[in-house]
């Protein structure tokens, strides 16, 4: 079965910061991959996907992540946050079946 | 457009007890997942309903059962209620079910077991 490990549990960063939120998942096969982030009092919803071609996705409100084959990654990026990213942000994993496998979560606290 | 949606939001239930979570899709999609979020968290699959029969199952035990109606609408049953079934218990839809896509979330419904 495959799982989905998010390197930390809570990300503490100033306005205008770098952000990277690393993925790892357990699976040898194809896979499709996704970001999920659920903003305070909203539901979960999507950021990015990433299913076949460049391995480099860009997804809303410029947000990236890319996909390294290897390394079993999805790591998610943004060059520079707003107070308005923070959220908890999940990473999850499908492979070739119906369901998502999530990882724990990571939550993102931007200070203005 | 109306989005998915939950009901009840919140539910206080008493352990050995049953109970009914309703979800209605997103307009214009035609398959249901449910998911179970426990504190601190990533959700965990439940199952998917599609044309009204149950398409994948994860690793939860027959006291969860569900039911997809015709309307695309479906419910989510949890009998002989245990503490450890305290969590968030999301829905999602989308149009065909299968890996690649997006799915669309509800806000949740709170079962609290005491």
């Amino acid at each position: 079965a495959q799982s989905v490990s998010q390197h930390n549990h809570h990300v503490i960063l100033s306005e205008a910061a770098s952000l990277e939120l690393g993925c790892n998942y357990s699976y040898g096969g194809t896979v499709n991959l996704f970001w999920y982030v659920q903003y305070p009092g909203q539901h979960l919803q999507l950021l990015l996907k990433y299913f076949s071609g460049d391995p480099l996705v860009k997804g809303i409100k410029g947000f990236e992540a890319e996909f390294i084959k290897s390394k079993f990654s999805f790591n998610l990026r943004k060059p520079s946050v707003q107070w308005s990213d923070t959220a908890e942000y999940f990473c999850a994993v499908n492979a070739n079946d119906y369901k998502l496998s999530f990882g724990a979560g990571t939550t993102v606290t931007v200070r203005a | 457009d109306a989005g998915v949606t939950q009901s009840p939001t919140h539910l206080i239930k008493t352990r050995g007890q049953q109970v009914t979570l309703r979800c209605s899709p997103k307009s214009g999609h035609d398959t249901v997942s449910w998911y179970q979020q426990a504190l601190g968290q990533g959700p965990q699959f439940i199952f998917q309903y599609y044309e009204e029969e149950e398409r994948q199952r994860g690793n939860f035990p027959d006291r969860f059962s569900g039911h997809q109606f015709p309307n695309y609408s479906s419910e989510l049953n949890v009998n002989a209620l245990l503490l450890g079934d305290s969590a968030l218990y999301l829905c999602a839809s989308s149009l065909s079910g299968v890996g690649n896509e997006k799915l669309f979330f509800g806000s949740g419904t709170q079962l609290s077991v005491l």
